[in-house]
């Protein structure tokens, strides 16, 4: 079973780039495709995006001005940034292995939005 | 955009069949799949691909979709399976798909 786990700072100031990290262990971020899906207090899961091996990418169309997903292959890692953020981006946000649906999740990590 | 609805909840006693459905237009030409999420936890892919099941998922979970309408059933429903519900479907975009959250559903056993 592929393992990931999320990393970046759990406070953003308003109107600045949230940044995460998800390093994958026991599988290749040079296989499959890795997406990123948020979870605000209490409410339903949402996507995010997620980019191929081969570096293709695919966002919401709600975030997709303001999303970015990179792939650091030497790292085995991938990586989210979301620019200008609010409080409605408050949320725990989650990596996720995709292989016909996504079959291996991060534990997920909050990362609150707040001056 | 496109938007998949499901029930905010359903409520079912040990041993019954629970059935969660999800609508959207056409979902039926669509590819669905379903997460499992229990409290405090990551979600758990339980169907791929309208009606199939990844490894280490009980028989008792299946899927259909037909006629605008998705749907997860959970036979012999256990207290374990208490959890929310997530159907989701792919919708094709620029060679690749983006994916498509419905709002959950909370069963409670």
């Amino acid at each position: 079973q592929v393992q990931l786990q999320e990393s970046g700072p759990g406070l953003v100031k308003p109107s600045e780039t949230l940044s995460l990290t998800c390093s994958v262990s026991g599988g290749s971020v040079s296989d499959d495709y890795w997406g990123w899906i948020r979870q605000p207090p209490g409410k339903g899961l949402e996507w995010i995006g997620h980019i191929y091996h081969s570096g293709r990418t695919n966002y919401s169309p709600s975030l997709q001005s303001r999303v970015t997903i990179l792939l650091e292959k030497s790292a085995n890692q991938f990586s989210l940034k979301l620019t200008s953020v609010t409080a409605a981006d408050t949320a725990i946000y989650y990596c996720a292995r995709g292989e016909d649906g996504y079959r291996d999740w991060g534990q997920g990590t909050l990362v609150t939005v707040s001056s | 955009s496109y938007v998949l609805a499901q029930p905010p909840s359903v409520s079912v006693a040990p041993g019954e069949t629970a059935r969660i459905t999800c609508g959207g237009d056409n979902i039926e030409s669509k590819s669905v799949f379903w997460y499992q999420q229990k409290a405090g936890q990551a979600p758990v892919l339980v169907i791929h691909h309208d009606n199939d099941r990844p490894s280490g998922i009980p028989e008792r979970f299946s899927g259909s979709n037909a006629a605008n309408t998705a749907a997860l059933t959970i036979s012999t429903v256990e207290a374990g399976d208490e959890a929310d519900y997530y159907c989701v479907v792919w919708d094709l975009s620029d060679g690749g798909h983006i994916e498509v959250f419905g709002g959950g559903t909370k069963l409670t056993v």
